[in-house]
């Protein structure tokens, strides 16, 4: 049960994409399409922005997009606004019933 | 709406137990799995473990095994967690959280609790 493995840091001017990696193994994000994605802000619970790897929960802006390549998952935020500045956290099904959180990136929009 | 509520965090002594609660308004809460997870000081989030919808099974992190348990009452829409001899690194924000479908993430968040093992 090791931590997925994200950049602590990312950052981009407001209208940029950004992208933010998180590791995992075969055992986890490259062994199962259950890859999420949350937003934190400061002080507030995670809000659930991407799961099944790529697919929008209702209300998530369409500048949020997840993709997965072998073992790193990624979530892009494209057209950055700055109400995206926040913590992000990935997390995959890491089987029997298990499961994994990255260790979270703090996006910074500059 | 559909919504999530902890509580029962406080200041407990290491070795000492702690029980939190949840509960949960606004949706069908026995279709649910559950899950606790938790976020230590400047951490990144840390799952804890599960209860499945019609409570019959639980896992667990290893960290937590045979301390912790999880237990759930669908029919007061609640869910529950039990923690024996509590150490300093269990220290942390305590969250109670949807699983939106079987193995596929955790859709909906309750605000927190806050647990500090301290002497």
């Amino acid at each position: 049960q090791s931590a997925l493995t994200q950049p602590p840091s990312a950052s981009g001017s407001p209208g940029q994409s950004v992208t933010i990696s998180c590791t995992g193994t075969s055992s986890d994000v490259g062994g199962y399409n259950y890859v999420s994605w949350y937003q934190q802000h400061p002080g507030k619970a995670p809000k659930f922005m991407i799961y099944e790897v790529s697919k929008r929960p209702s209300g998530v802006p369409d500048r949020f997009s997840g993709s997965r390549s072998g073992n790193t998952a990624s979530l892009t935020v494209s057209g950055l606004q700055a109400e995206d500045e926040a913590d992000y956290y990935c997390s995959s099904y890491a089987g029997s019933n298990t499961w994994v959180f990255g260790g979270g990136t703090k996006l910074t929009v500059l | 709406q559909v919504q999530l509520v902890e509580s029962g965090g406080g200041v407990v002594q290491p070795g000492r137990s702690l029980r939190l609660s949840c509960a949960a308004s606004g949706f069908d809460f026995s279709t649910y799995g559950m899950h606790w997870v938790r976020q230590a000081p400047g951490k990144g989030p840390e799952w804890v473990g599960v209860i499945w919808s019609d409570g019959h099974n639980k896992f667990y992190t290893d960290s937590v095994k045979g301390r912790f348990t999880i237990s759930r009452d669908n029919s007061k829409n609640t869910l529950d967690l039990q923690m024996n001899s509590l150490r300093a690194e269990d220290t942390a924000v305590y969250y109670c959280a949807r699983e939106r479908g079987p193995w596929n993430g955790f859709d909906i968040w309750g605000q927190g609790t806050v647990v500090t093992v301290s002497s």
